[in-house]
């Protein structure tokens, strides 16, 4: 069974700053996609980056980038230039190709002015 | 930009009562989602819908609950008799197709979630 953990369950970061979450999965498969999700207060799952396994370029979306290592099965996401819109929990997740998202349990991230 | 919405957004329920969480996911999309997440812990995977059937569903999702699609745009989860351990937030979501390897198509849309409180 796919696993996905999320060793820091919190984080702080001063504004305009960059922070780096770690994520590390467990998988045989060889065709996946590993997701960042953003959980505001609010509590909306926001998608904030996603990337293809088969791609060896490390996706960045703004601000957004992640550090995707397919043999050590890590998929860190660093945030540069932290905002105070960024505070929210963060999820890492994996989904298999037809199969439905698998989520660690959340890094909690506080920026601070 | 097309949404995926969850009606109600809070509900409150005594223990043994049946609820239905409705869901309306984005209209060109083929596979809908029900996850769960207990306050302050992740996000659990409840069950996957495409084609009238439940396609994967998860230990948690037991014979209490039960899912439809009663017409062309709603899809809803029925619990039948809660209890106090299914309080929780309860999302929905929807994907064109998980497969595709376009990176649009795999997307999956999350509503902005039902908080279920049972008493």
């Amino acid at each position: 069974a796919q696993t996905v953990t999320q060793s820091q369950p919190e984080m702080s970061v001063q504004e305009a700053e960059t922070v780096t979450l770690s994520c590390t999965y467990d998988t045989s498969e060889s065709n996946y996609y590993l997701f960042w999700y953003k959980q505001p207060p609010s509590r909306q799952m926001i998608l904030v980056i996603r990337q293809e396994a088969y791609k060896q370029q490390n996706a960045t979306e703004n601000r957004f980038s992640v550090n995707f290592q397919k043999a050590a099965k890590s998929f860190s996401l660093k945030i540069s230039d932290s905002q105070l819109g960024d505070t929210a929990m963060y999820f890492c997740a994996f989904m298999r190709a037809g199969t439905a998202l698998i989520f660690g349990k959340g890094t909690t991230l506080s920026v601070s002015s | 930009e097309p949404e995926v919405t969850q009606t109600p957004s809070h509900q409150v329920t005594q223990m043994g009562q049946e609820v239905i969480l409705r869901c309306v996911p984005i209209s060109n999309h083929l596979y809908f989602y029900w996850y769960r997440q207990i306050l302050g812990q992740k996000v659990e995977f409840l069950v996957s819908f495409y084609n009238n059937e439940i396609s994967e569903k998860s230990e948690i999702f037991d014979d209490q609950f039960s899912v439809e699609r009663p017409d062309g745009s709603n899809f809803t989860l029925k619990i039948r008799s809660t209890k106090l351990e299914d309080s929780a937030m309860y999302f929905c979501a929807s994907s064109f197709s998980p497969r595709d390897p376009d990176r649009v198509n795999t997307e999956a849309f999350f509503g902005q979630g039902t908080r279920l409180t049972v008493v």
